[in-house]
């Protein structure tokens, strides 16, 4: 499968802990977006890559939200202290992001996280 | 800020029966528009995009959509609907002057009944 992978696919967690999400885009894709999305809403944007330069943080990305691409490649986004509220869909997408006028996005299958 | 608007929360159709979903967005500038589909268990999947040209235009699956400026409007269509069409379609928008985040809708829920 030559797709976005996320791994884990699900993750239940206890309030407080602190939980790592990792996304392998479609290989030589330079661009790499962070989506949360809940129940009966669309995806919202949280953050993206281009290689492994951070361009653009939402709003919703509060402090215990960080991400990283160290090298360009996959990427982790890991939350801390997680909070009931946090409980959502957490998608990866892809896209080529080498400079030309459009992009198209490629999903990842998302990891659920469940916040108890 | 941009913001994308889908009527129909949930819409149930009977197989064969047309399909016609709304999606209207706000924003001034030139924008990207994409519908995506989400099947039951699976991710969000392409299913047709306009970037210029052709206000018309045809996805995959037999979906067209129809991008109207003066309305700010792409409605998605499908003349005849299948069983297998059941999912959860998002209409989303990109502003044309760079590859920035996209901007969903909350989402059309289509329930095929045979």
């Amino acid at each position: 499968d030559t797709g976005v992978s996320q791994d884990p696919r699900h993750k239940i967690t206890k309030r407080g802990q602190n939980v790592t999400f990792r996304c392998d885009p479609i290989s030589e894709h330079n661009r790499l977006y962070w989506y949360r999305q809940t129940l009966g809403q669309g995806p919202e944007f949280l953050t993206y890559f281009q290689n492994e330069a951070q361009l653009e943080k939402s709003r919703l990305l509060s402090d215990r939200f960080s991400a990283e691409r160290p090298k360009g490649s996959f990427s982790t986004l890991e939350i801390q202290r997680t909070e009931q509220g946090d409980s959502a869909m957490y998608l990866c997408a892809s896209s080529l992001g080498d400079g030309r006028a459009i992009d198209t996005q490629y999903f990842g299958p998302g990891t659920r996280l469940t916040v108890l | 800020a941009q913001s994308v608007s889908q009527h129909n929360h949930h819409v149930i159709l009977s197989e064969a029966a047309s399909l016609e979903l709304g999606c209207n967005y706000s924003y001034g500038g030139t924008v990207n528009l994409f519908w995506y589909v989400q099947y039951p268990g699976q991710h969000l999947q392409l299913l047709l995009k306009y970037f210029s040209g052709d206000p018309l235009v045809k996805g995959i699956k037999g979906f067209e959509a129809e991008f109207i400026k003066s309305k700010f409007s792409f409605n998605l269509r499908k003349p005849s609907v299948q069983w297998s069409d059941t999912a959860e379609y998002f209409c989303a928008v990109m502003q044309s002057s760079g590859n920035t985040p996209l901007v969903f809708g909350k989402g059309t829920r289509l329930s095929v009944i045979a």
